[in-house]
């Protein structure tokens, strides 16, 4: 199975833009990168997902490079309010469906 | 709106107490799951059901127990087996358990032994 390595924190300021990069390993060509978010006493929320290139939407950027060994989520122009743990995911676990979640970053945003 | 919902979002045990989390979706998901994080760490799996009336055990099983009667239910029952049960526990429902994108997640429940 993939692992992923993620630094454990960052710090930001707001209106900054903020890039968090995943290493993954033995990740399969057809696996796609996933990013949750999460707030403190809450669930992790789905941010973005891709399969290769990159992929935008509302809230991210996902960039992934050819060789998919990292990819990078982007945030643009952070506010207080994304403080939170970012985890990256490239791996599920056979047919169980289990998510591999390792430690994640936690970003803090600044005033 | 569609969604995960746990309840109660805080839950106190006395030592030697069995105690039953509840999970209800109306997502439509055949797959469900229950994690179980700590301070600091990231989810580790309990159990997780990919049908009715089927389940199986995930990493940390023992002490734990679960019922799956329903497509829209997974309670998670912690049992007095259980000897570290204060944690933070989160359900979710997964669309497509082959990828993984598409997983919705509960708001949780704190547990604490008293």
């Amino acid at each position: 199975l993939a692992k992923t390595t993620q630094p454990i924190s960052m710090d930001s300021y707001e209106g900054q833009e903020v890039n968090i990069t995943c290493s993954h390993n033995n990740i399969a060509t057809n696996d796609y990168i996933t990013w949750y978010q999460q707030f403190p006493s809450q669930g992790p929320r789905f941010i973005i997902q891709g399969y290769k290139t990159k992929v935008t939407n509302e809230v991210a950027s996902l960039f992934i490079p050819a060789d998919k060994k990292s990819s990078t989520l982007s945030l643009p122009r952070v506010s207080l309010s994304d403080t939170a743990v970012y985890y990256c995911l490239v791996a599920i676990s056979g047919n169980t469906g289990k998510l591999i979640f390792g430690q994640g970053t936690t970003l803090q945003v600044k005033p | 709106d569609g969604g995960i919902t746990q309840s109660p979002k805080y839950l106190f045990r006395k030592e030697g107490q069995n105690v039953t989390l509840s999970c209800e979706q109306n997502l439509n998901h055949d797959a469900m799951y229950w994690y179980r994080q700590d301070p600091g760490q990231g989810l580790r799996l309990i159990y997780y059901s990919q049908i009715v009336n089927d389940f199986q055990k995930g990493d940390i099983a023992e002490g734990y127990s679960v019922s799956r009667e329903k497509k829209e239910s997974f309670p998670l029952t912690v049992t007095s087996a259980q000897k570290n049960p204060t944690a933070f526990y989160l359900c979710a429902s997964s669309i497509d358990r082959r990828r993984n994108y598409g997983y919705t997640f509960g708001s949780g429940t704190r547990l604490t032994v008293v």
